[in-house]
């Protein structure tokens, strides 16, 4: 029972250099999002998808990328990557049936990513 | 603006006794949930409870209960009979009907003192 599975766990990048955070879920969600959590900031939104092929920007979307070619795989990537990107970045889903918000989000374990 | 916020950065309570955890939000949607996680010094993501605009009862599991009070627009958590274990941070969340994201608060940093 995997559930939501984020890699890499640690990761330490350059100015500059571009990555791509994997997360992957087994639930059969068709609601995926990406969040970055910075002190004091609580869980801010970058991207979400409804479903596969459909994605859109949230709260601080830039120098962020993403795709849903499957249901189960939701990648964020970095374009080029700089300080500010240091943070905790998580993933997760969930299924919102016919559009009822009771459904709760279930959580990759995160991903803390410095830039130097 | 902002949607979900939580007025207490952090809090101290005593082991067995009861806390409050405050959160406020803010919508047009008639229909929405509210959501609170927990998240322990490991980082992991732990959902704790849930309530629905419609429901007509507070939400309860176990130690959690959700005071919910919709012409006020807040959902506070009540953690009755602290444990040593509920040191953590706790973050208030909200998705409007539809197809629409999980929005969150800043968080509580709650410290339960033996």
């Amino acid at each position: 029972n995997a559930g939501v599975t984020q890699t890499p766990k640690f990761q330490v990048l350059k100015t500059g250099q571009s990555m791509t955070l994997q997360c992957a879920q087994d639930m059969n969600h068709e609601y995926m999002s990406w969040y970055r959590q910075d002190p004091g900031m609580g869980l801010r939104l970058i991207h979400y998808s409804v479903g596969a092929g459909i994605t859109d920007q949230g709260e601080v979307p830039n120098g962020y990328n993403v795709s849903r070619s499957t249901t189960e795989d939701f990648p964020l990537r970095l374009l080029s990557a700089a300080p500010s990107q240091t943070s905790v970045y998580f993933c997760a889903s969930s299924s919102p049936s016919g559009g009822a918000p009771h459904t709760e989000a279930f959580f990759g374990q995160g991903t803390r990513l410095t830039v130097v | 603006a902002q949607k979900i916020t939580q007025t207490q950065p952090g809090m101290f309570v005593q082991e067995k006794e009861a806390v409050t955890l405050d959160c406020t939000y803010d919508t047009s949607d008639p229909s929405y949930g509210l959501f609170w996680y927990k998240q322990p010094s490991s980082g992991e993501m732990i959902f704790l409870i849930y309530q629905g605009s419609y429901d007509q009862q507070n939400a309860t599991e176990g130690r959690y209960s959700l005071n919910f009070q919709k012409a006020r627009k807040s959902a506070n958590l009540v953690i009755s009979a602290s444990q040593l274990g509920d040191s953590a941070m706790y973050f208030c969340a909200m998705r409007e009907g539809g197809n629409t994201p999980l929005v969150f608060g800043k968080g509580t940093r709650l410290s339960v003192i033996a």
